[in-house]
């Protein structure tokens, strides 16, 4: 069953300019997280943000979680060619088991040098 | 530190066939995840250890699918008289004790084919 729900489903900007990812999701949750992966492959966590939390930073990058409207998004400030990559949000739903992960489909980004 | 490995990287198989699929997750990770992936679509939750015993198996498909870990650190995930349909990358994660709903640490993953 698919929780996460990324929008848009991709982006392409050019280098320098930010990226925003947004992420919907269905049921109450215990965290939420991005992952980014390169190539189809391995997942590289990024940032975890739990229920009570509303803003994370973590360098370049800038989470924010509205538990009211169920959603998250995903800030990357000044992009870089070496950010292109498919960028999932993920999440523990409450109730459920810790190593249960929901993930959604993905923003595909693109940033051109 | 070494990441979490998984062998082999491809593996093509015959319709009908059995595959065992492996992961070495971080030393010292106590729990170990497996997830799926098809072409174009997020990971797919199958199954969730914490030691030796599966903690939460509730995505296995069906009961071809089957995994285990017999000493709390190597995993094995057998898939028996497999489908086209099982076709996807097998991604194996891995986090460390202490604490809840902890960030998973994941490995390349093994692209499975079934022709």
């Amino acid at each position: 069953s698919q929780q996460g729900e990324e929008d848009p489903q991709a982006l392409s900007i050019q280098e320098g300019e930010n990226a925003t990812m947004n992420c919907s999701y269905k049921t109450s949750i215990n965290n939420l997280q991005w992952y980014r992966q390169n190539s189809g492959r391995g997942l590289v966590h990024l940032i975890l943000i739990r229920s009570n939390e509303r803003e994370k930073h973590s360098g370049r990058l800038r989470v924010t979680l509205d538990t009211s409207k169920k959603s998250s998004s995903l800030l990357i400030t000044a992009s870089r060619a070496a950010d292109t990559a498919s960028y999932f949000c993920a999440t523990n739903v409450k109730g459920g088991s810790q190593g249960n992960l929901i993930f959604g489909k993905g923003t595909k980004l693109s940033v051109k040098p | 530190g070494a990441g979490v490995s998984q062998t082999p990287s491809n593996k093509v198989t015959e319709k009908g066939k059995y595959v065992e699929l492996r992961c070495d997750p971080i030393s010292g990770h106590t729990a170990l995840y497996w997830y799926r992936q098809s072409l174009g679509q997020g990971p797919e939750f199958l199954i969730y250890f914490q030691g030796t015993g599966a903690a939460d198996d509730s995505g296995l498909p069906n009961d071809r699918f089957f995994a285990v870990r017999p000493e709390g650190s190597v995993s094995t995930l057998k898939i028996q008289r497999t489908e086209r349909g099982d076709s996807a990358v097998y991604l194996c994660a891995s986090s460390p004790p202490g604490g809840t709903y902890n960030e998973q640490f994941f490995g390349p993953g093994t692209r499975l084919t079934v022709l």
